[in-house]
């Protein structure tokens, strides 16, 4: 079935730039998200990428695709703390219906 | 961007009671609706569709008895946890969509704690 993995935590320094990775395994996505929640509140879509695409810059975010591998990963440039999130990457994908299936969600942690 | 609200944003309740939550969009007409459920430290697992006018489309192992879905309006969306226990107690989030193939847009989310 479809499946999203991404590593759970990830802590870097103010000013850095943090790298959040994600797996996905349908070959048929048509769309992959990034998505931002912070603590007690819902999802904030933070940008996307089309499945025919490798790359997609907007500001500070940086995001790649590689099909081949099935690896999306999401690159925030000059790390804030108001970054400190979690973050989740979900693939829109046709199974029967159009669904958008999540990962469990990458924990950003920025120390000032 | 579509902003779509919750209500309540959360709510205490007696097991065995039931508690309603809404899903508004505000300002765009929903033709989908999707309701969430969120563990602590968990990613959202999807529990049912709902199309304006239609019955929801439950996802597999969520029992439709206890979790009511109306989408009576192209803005509303309400899911009622019956007879409520505290292993329902989560964090409810619903999205809104223009129609199926279109972005959702996500709701601040309902925290539900069942005593």
């Amino acid at each position: 079935g479809e499946d999203v993995e991404q590593s759970l935590f990830l802590s870097v320094r103010e000013g850095d730039s943090s790298v959040i990775n994600c797996t996905y395994t349908d070959s048929s996505s048509t769309y992959l998200y990034w998505y931002k929640q912070e603590p007690g509140a819902g999802l904030q879509l933070l940008t996307y990428i089309f499945s025919n695409m490798d790359m997609k810059q907007d500001q500070r975010l940086t995001v790649l695709l590689n099909k081949k591998d099935k690896h999306l990963s999401l690159r925030i440039a000059d790390t804030q703390t108001g970054d400190s999130a979690i973050y989740f990457c979900a693939e829109r994908a046709w199974t029967g219906g159009f669904k958008t299936i999540f990962g469990a969600g990458t924990r950003l942690f920025v120390k000032a | 961007g579509a902003v779509v609200s919750q209500h309540p944003s959360w709510v205490i309740c007696k097991s065995g009671t039931s508690v309603k939550i809404e899903c508004r969009s505000l300002d765009f007409q929903a033709t989908t609706m999707f309701w969430y459920r969120q563990f602590p430290k968990q990613s959202l697992m999807l529990m049912a569709t709902s199309n304006e006018g239609s019955k929801a489309t439950y996802e597999q192992g969520v029992e439709k008895d206890k979790f009511l879905i109306n989408h009576a309006s192209l803005t509303l969306s309400t899911l009622t946890v019956t007879s409520a226990h505290p292993e329902d107690s989560s964090f409810y989030i619903c999205s809104a969509s223009q129609d199926l193939d279109n972005e959702q847009f996500f709701g601040p989310g309902t925290r539900l704690t069942v005593l």
